[in-house]
């Protein structure tokens, strides 16, 4: 069955700090897409990355890079110097094949509060 | 370019009606997913439509049913409502054979 596991509920992290959010998976799959989503206030969903089950190599964008372990079922989010503007849930999820396309699975979310 | 666009923002209802949620999704994708988020939970998958047929269906009972339009814009439909039925329903749009699923600002449904 497919799982995501975001273990830390909430962070809380003072401005500048950087900050480590956790997700682990499950997937009997062997071809398989992750991702991470940020949910500001407002609710509305932001796509942050994708990242292929063959694809191993770690990602920056700015003050976000990610770590991907396929040895551990582990694709962590990093933001460095955080910033309150950073401040929302941050959702990680994995595909799951249907007929054609593919749903997500979400994991349960970590809520981010970053505090000048 | 627009991305998705979701109506109405906010519905009230009471147990037992049915409501109507629509879903327009990014120009050029033609493939629309469905979601529920309760409150302090992550997105639950419901459904997805390419080329108007459902090619995928979550846990959700009979009451949850939804349709694409030859426009790609989608309703989902919920008969019988009940107040755990109270949830951000939110749209995903997905270019053709893409992964990546953007997503509308939602329709929060409250049930009374």
């Amino acid at each position: 069955a497919q799982k995501v596991t975001q273990a830390q509920t909430e962070i809380s992290v003072v401005e500048k700090e950087d900050v480590t959010l956790d997700c682990v998976y499950e997937t009997r799959d062997t071809t398989y897409y992750l991702f991470w989503y940020k949910q500001p206030p407002s609710g509305e969903l932001v796509f942050l990355i994708r990242r292929n089950s063959f694809d191993e190599q770690n990602e920056i964008s700015g003050r976000y890079s990610w770590n991907f372990q396929k040895s551990t079922s582990s694709f962590n989010f990093t933001i460095t110097a955080s910033q309150v503007v950073d401040s929302a849930v941050y959702f990680c999820a994995l595909s799951e094949k249907l007929d054609s396309g593919y749903a997500l699975n979400f994991g349960k979310g970590t809520s981010l509060l970053v505090t000048p | 370019d627009a991305g998705v666009t979701q109506s109405p923002t906010h519905l009230i209802k009471t147990r037992g009606q049915h409501v109507t949620l629509r879903c327009s999704p990014i120009s050029g994708h033609k493939s629309v997913s469905w979601y529920q988020q309760v409150l302090g939970q992550g997105p639950q998958f419901i459904f997805q439509y390419y080329e108007k047929e459902e090619r995928g269906r979550g846990n959700f009972p009979d009451r949850f049913s939804a349709r694409q339009f030859p426009n790609y814009s989608s309703e989902l439909n919920v008969n019988a409502l009940l107040l755990g039925d109270s949830a951000l329903y939110l749209c995903a749009s997905t270019r053709l054979a893409g992964k990546e699923q953007f997503f509308g600002p939602g329709t929060r449904l409250t049930v009374l």
